[in-house]
């Protein structure tokens, strides 16, 4: 079944605590991103990477580090977590590199940083 | 990113017809993507304009109009399953720009 997973689904951490959000796709896709979605505010881009070795910052990247190293994987990474970086992840991968590629989206990782 | 303007909340009856209103600034514009979202649920796609005109696609449509910077989802023959958050996705060709998404509530 051609999908995007992420994980975990749920996590509770504390501040400055490491921790790695993965995102894996299994379509072949070129694109992939990170979002994050609050209330009121809705989603908003965090990173993206238009093929392996290649990253890019989004709209919000103060906080996050990503890599690239295989086509399928797209891990998030907070170095040093803190309560604003509470919220809902998601992670998306389209076909190409074209924005009108239509998006695939994971199943949301939901973060709280205490 | 692009102001993206749509209403916040909407409610409308079981069987019935809800149009969804989008503006968008229109400096540089690719398309515009219209997706579904249950919530906690991961964003759904259900449509993608380019031209201006009106996109069927069984009870969902979609229309728009590049000059005005405006475009609409209808939805028909409403169900209790459509109540969801659509959220409006401008791409201006740099990037994909999400509406804060409006919130649809069906009632019996």
């Amino acid at each position: 079944e051609a999908q995007v997973t992420q994980n975990p689904r749920y996590l509770i951490t504390v501040t400055g605590k490491k921790l790695t959000v993965t995102c894996s796709q299994n379509m072949n896709h070129e694109y992939m991103s990170w979002y994050r979605q609050d209330p009121g505010l809705g989603l908003r881009q965090i990173y993206y990477s238009m093929n392996v070795e290649v990253t890019d910052k989004g709209d919000v990247p103060e906080g996050y580090k990503v890599s690239r190293k295989e086509k399928r994987n797209f891990p998030l990474i907070l170095e040093s977590p803190s309560p604003n970086q509470t919220s809902l992840y998601f992670c998306a991968s389209s076909l190409g590199t074209e924005f009108t590629d239509t998006q695939y989206f994971g199943p949301g990782t939901r973060l709280t940083v205490l | 990113g692009q102001n993206i303007d749509q209403p916040t909340e909407m409610t409308a009856t079981e069987g019935a017809i809800v149009q969804i209103n989008c503006t968008y600034q229109t400096s540089g514009f690719n398309g515009l993507f219209w997706y579904q979202q249950h919530a906690g649920e991961a964003p759904t796609f259900l449509s993608y304009n380019v031209l201006d005109g009106l996109e069927e696609k069984g009870r969902f449509s979609s229309f728009l109009s590049r000059s005005k910077g405006y475009s609409y989802l209808l939805l028909k023959e409403l169900q209790m399953k459509d109540s969801a958050s659509y959220l409006c996705v401008y791409d201006s060709g740099y990037a994909l720009n999400f509406g804060k998404g409006t919130s649809l509530l069906v009632t019996p």
